[in-house]
């Protein structure tokens, strides 16, 4: 069965400590490998998307890497506005349609 | 660039009742997906439209969910009669034709009493 899993579930840094979010998946065949930013109340706003193994994004302070079997999500020098959940999102090769989520990671940047 | 719009943001109504929640995608986005995320679990793919057609409803959870998108623009999805465990938060996406990205709307948060 195709699993997205995230980690850690939550953390807390100070503002400029650099982290990584991790995203492990399990499809058959990855399509592509979405990230996502949520604010409280709101939808899932589009960062990334990554297609194949060894692929890197970037915006601002935020850098996505993808591997086989995972990806991750670098977060250089945050800052208290990047506080919010990063969903990471998967859709396999047969799928026309949906992506599966993962649970996410609420990210709090303290200043 | 207009984003997906969705409407009400919040609806609360009684079990057994009707609800129709509303969707308008970005303009030109032939294909259109509704998502819901219940309390305390992932955001779940419930269908999948290319224009007016659907392409894949293999989320939606019963015959109480009817999605329709008459002449390939907004849609709708209705739940009749809604029950408690269809309280959530109801995503709407929409995505360029051959595309991967799906732009997301801000979600109706439903509350069944």
């Amino acid at each position: 069965e195709d699993q997205v899993t995230q980690s850690p579930e939550a953390l807390r840094l100070q503002e400029g400590e650099s982290s990584s979010l991790n995203c492990s998946y399990t499809v058959s065949g990855l399509r592509g490998l979405f990230w996502y930013r949520q604010d409280p109340g709101k939808g899932p706003e589009f960062l990334f998307t990554l297609y194949s193994a060894g692929e890197e994004k970037e915006k601002e302070r935020l850098k996505a890497t993808l591997t086989k079997k995972e990806s991750f999500l670098h977060i250089t020098a945050p800052k208290p506005e990047d506080s919010a959940t990063y969903l990471c999102a998967v859709r396999e090769y047969s799928s026309a349609s949906k992506i599966i989520f993962g649970s996410g990671t609420r990210l709090s940047i303290r200043p | 660039e207009a984003g997906v719009t969705q409407f009400p943001s919040h609806s609360v109504i009684e079990k057994g009742q009707t609800v129709t929640l509303r969707c308008d995608p970005i303009s030109g986005h032939d294909n259109l997906y509704w998502y819901r995320r219940v309390m305390g679990k992932e955001i779940k793919f419930l269908l999948h439209f290319v224009k007016e057609s659907k392409q894949d409803e293999s989320g939606m959870p019963n015959n109480r969910f009817l999605a329709e998108r008459t002449g390939g623009t907004y849609s709708t999805l209705k739940v009749q009669p809604a029950e408690l465990e269809d309280s959530g938060v109801y995503f709407c996406a929409s995505g360029r034709t051959g595309g991967e990205t799906q732009y997301f709307g801000p979600g109706t948060r439903l509350l069944v009493l």
